[in-house]
């Protein structure tokens, strides 16, 4: 069954710092869609960055990188020089494009420290 | 402004009132979808629908209804609640027709159902 695990409930991370959150999937299906959301302490979900199971290179949007390893079935974002402001609940998430169902993970909770 | 609309934003119910959660987008996307949030779960699929008259079922649809008339409609139905189905349900919307298929979310409808 396909499935998303993201193994940390909450994580901190000093203010300028760089941070890793981790994301593996399972999926049986040789095309799928692979998406990172985050979600403010205000409740709204707003999605980051996206990487495509065929894509050959790590998808990249500002200080979002998303480092997918495809034989580790593994899809980590990693965000640079961290801010006050990345403080918030990250979700990755599947999509298969097969039966458009989505699946996201349990979420990890992001702390920036100043 | 391109957006998801959902209401009612907060609702506090009693067990088997019927109630409907109405979502709206303004941006022509064909695929639409629902999801509810519980703390520890993450985010969970309860359907989806591609198109007009074309809904299916994600993971957690039992207890819910909904329907496709309009394309950009997809009001989320609760026959006869229960508390179980407090929550903060989630609408969203994409563009399949080319991109990353990325989600666009209403801002969230949070339900007590007592």
């Amino acid at each position: 069954a396909q499935k998303i695990t993201q193994t940390q409930p909450g994580m901190f991370v000093q203010e300028k710092e760089a941070v890793t959150l981790d994301c593996t999937y399972d999926t049986s299906d040789p095309s799928y869609g692979l998406f990172w959301y985050k979600q403010p302490s205000s409740g709204e979900m707003i999605f980051l960055i996206y990487q495509g199971s065929y894509d050959q290179q790590n998808a990249t949007e500002g200080r979002y990188s998303l480092n997918f390893q495809k034989a580790r079935k593994s899809a980590n974002l990693v965000i640079s020089a961290s801010q006050l402001g990345d403080s918030a609940m990250y979700f990755c998430a599947m999509r298969e494009p097969r039966t458009y169902k989505y699946i996201f993970g349990t979420g990890t909770r992001l702390k920036v420290l100043a | 402004e391109a957006q998801v609309t959902q209401n009612p934003r907060y609702l506090i119910t009693v067990t088997g009132k019927k109630l409907t959660v109405t979502c709206s987008q303004n941006m022509n996307h064909e695929y639409m979808s629902w999801y509810r949030q519980d703390p520890g779960l993450g985010l969970r699929q309860i359907y989806y629908s591609m198109n007009v008259e074309v809904t299916d079922k994600g993971d957690v649809p039992e207890g819910y209804k909904v329907s496709r008339k309009e394309k950009r409609n997809f009001p989320l139905i609760l026959e006869s609640p229960s508390p179980n189905q407090t929550s903060l349900y989630f609408c969203a919307s994409s563009d399949d027709r080319g991109g990353t298929g990325e989600l666009f979310f209403g801002e969230g409808s949070r339900l007590t159902v007592l």
